[in-house]
């Protein structure tokens, strides 16, 4: 079973540009969450999204967005970037049951803003 | 909103002594507890986790205690191994789901053989 698959791994980016991020789940699995790892901050959570509607948001601003598909799939964009949005962005998925709800990780797209 | 406080920073050990890092959280609704692990340049795996209706759960050499009265938690890692090395995280989520986790700031833990 393909784990959580996060795509592109790398990127680099400059000031005032905008960015798209791609988060494949584990395939049943119908919540996405987005979370950002900074050395200073540690994990600070983004926002999470089942069944194409955002459920919870953390305390970003609005440049930072979020969707997801009728498949599970979801996107993350941050427009206007600045330079302290470097950071290596993750996203979890999990299968949202009744009983069990592990996040699992994917490998993460490390964002360099120039 | 709910803040996770994570002590200590680092923990250096001995092989085959205990480790244990403590945090504690703000928002009484809070109630899922898990623990990660990240090895360097790796993704964060879930080692154990707890639910607030539990005081103490174990797995192996892994064992997670919770005090709800206090609002705190803890992670106790026995007869440590180099392999253990890594970086520490626990959290916490409000969420019915467990989702929407909110971290504590890591323990790089090292354990010297």
């Amino acid at each position: 079973k393909a784990g959580v698959t996060q795509t592109p791994r790398y990127l680099i980016k400059t000031r005032g540009q905008q960015v798209t991020l791609s988060c494949s789940p584990i395939s049943g699995h119908r919540s996405v969450s987005w979370y950002q790892q900074t050395p200073g901050q540690g994990l600070q959570f983004l926002f999470e999204y089942f069944s194409e509607t955002q459920r919870n948001k953390g305390n970003f601003p609005g440049r930072f967005s979020g969707r997801q598909f009728s498949n599970s799939r979801s996107e993350m964009n941050v427009s206007t970037l600045e330079l302290g949005d470097s950071a290596l962005y993750l996203c979890a998925s999990s299968r949202d049951s009744a009983t069990k709800n592990i996040q699992y990780f994917g490998a993460g797209t490390r964002l360099s803003v120039l | 909103g709910e803040n996770v406080e994570q002590h200590p920073s680092t923990l250096s050990v001995q092989e085959g002594d205990s480790a244990v890092i403590k945090c504690t959280y703000s928002d009484s609704a809070s109630n899922y507890f898990p623990w990660y692990k990240q090895e360097l340049g790796k993704r964060p795996q879930l080692i154990i986790d707890i639910r607030s209706n539990v005081g103490e759960k174990k797995d192996q050499r892994i064992a997670v205690t919770l005090n709800k009265t206090a609002k705190h938690f803890s992670l106790h890692i026995t007869e440590t191994q180099p392999e253990d090395s890594a970086v520490y995280f626990c959290a916490a989520s409000r969420d019915q789901a467990g989702t929407a986790l909110i971290f504590g700031k890591g323990t790089t833990l090292s354990v010297s053989s």
